[in-house]
């Protein structure tokens, strides 16, 4: 099956840094990746939608300075927190959209832990 | 209101126990809606998919979507302690510019204990 990886799978940053999340589609190609957050015991908000080689589209109340996305290939979509603060401590998760296969067509990676101190 | 409705639980019954997870939408231009199966601290995997209004049955899970209602379930017979997840339901649009994204319920927790 579809195979999504994130890198890394958990991060410790200190207050202030930036943090680059890695999201790649293994075995097929993915012209939409989609970038998920997840507080405890709570459901996956979407961030933002990345197409490849265009501007990530950000849904309301998502700082797009904050969170840069890009989708610069098929396979690769990288998510930077810049200037992370302990508020942005959160599961972040990636899903990637093989658009040859239909709309359930979507893949979740392992998602990236991210605990800013 | 939130778009999809879903009783956060924790839901915990014995193994071999029927289960029903139910959600309710407000969007009525969701046509597709999915069960995900997550598992602490990974990623969630796709259990189940409809399209529009209607049964679908995939071994021991069974998908219900009525959009006069609004209303889906995900039924689990025979359950195993295997499936204690977080279940997670989720409404998609057919087409345009929200094609794709995917709106989720909260999450029910469920525990099958031994």
């Amino acid at each position: 099956g579809a195979v999504v990886s994130q890198h890394p799978s958990w991060v410790i940053c200190k207050s202030g840094t930036s943090v680059k999340i890695e999201c790649r589609s293994l075995d097929f190609q993915a012209t939409t990746m989609f970038w998920y957050r997840q507080f405890p015991k709570q459901s996956l908000m979407l961030m933002a939608t990345s197409n490849e080689g265009s501007k990530a589209t950000y849904e309301q109340g998502v700082e797009k300075d904050k969170f840069l996305i890009n989708h610069a290939s098929l396979t690769l979509s990288t998510l930077t927190v810049t200037s992370a603060h302990p508020e942005d401590s959160s599961f972040y998760i990636c899903s990637a959209r093989d658009s040859r296969r239909g709309p359930k067509a979507q893949y979740f990676g392992p998602g990236t832990r991210l605990l800013v101190l | 209101q939130k778009e999809v409705e879903q009783d956060p639980g924790p839901l915990s019954v014995p193994e071999g126990a029927i289960v029903s997870l139910n959600c309710t939408y407000s969007n009525s231009a969701f046509q597709y809606f999915m069960w995900y199966r997550q598992y602490s601290r990974k990623g969630p995997e796709l259990l189940m998919y409809t399209y529009s209004s209607g049964n679908k049955e995939d071994g021991r899970f069974t998908a219900q979507v009525d959009k006069s209602s609004k209303y889906i379930s995900l039924f689990i017979r025979d359950s195993q302690p295997s499936d204690s997840a977080t279940y997670l339901c989720a409404g998609s649009n057919a087409g345009g510019t929200s094609y794709g994204k995917l709106t989720f319920g909260q999450g029910t927790i469920l525990t099958v204990h031994p």
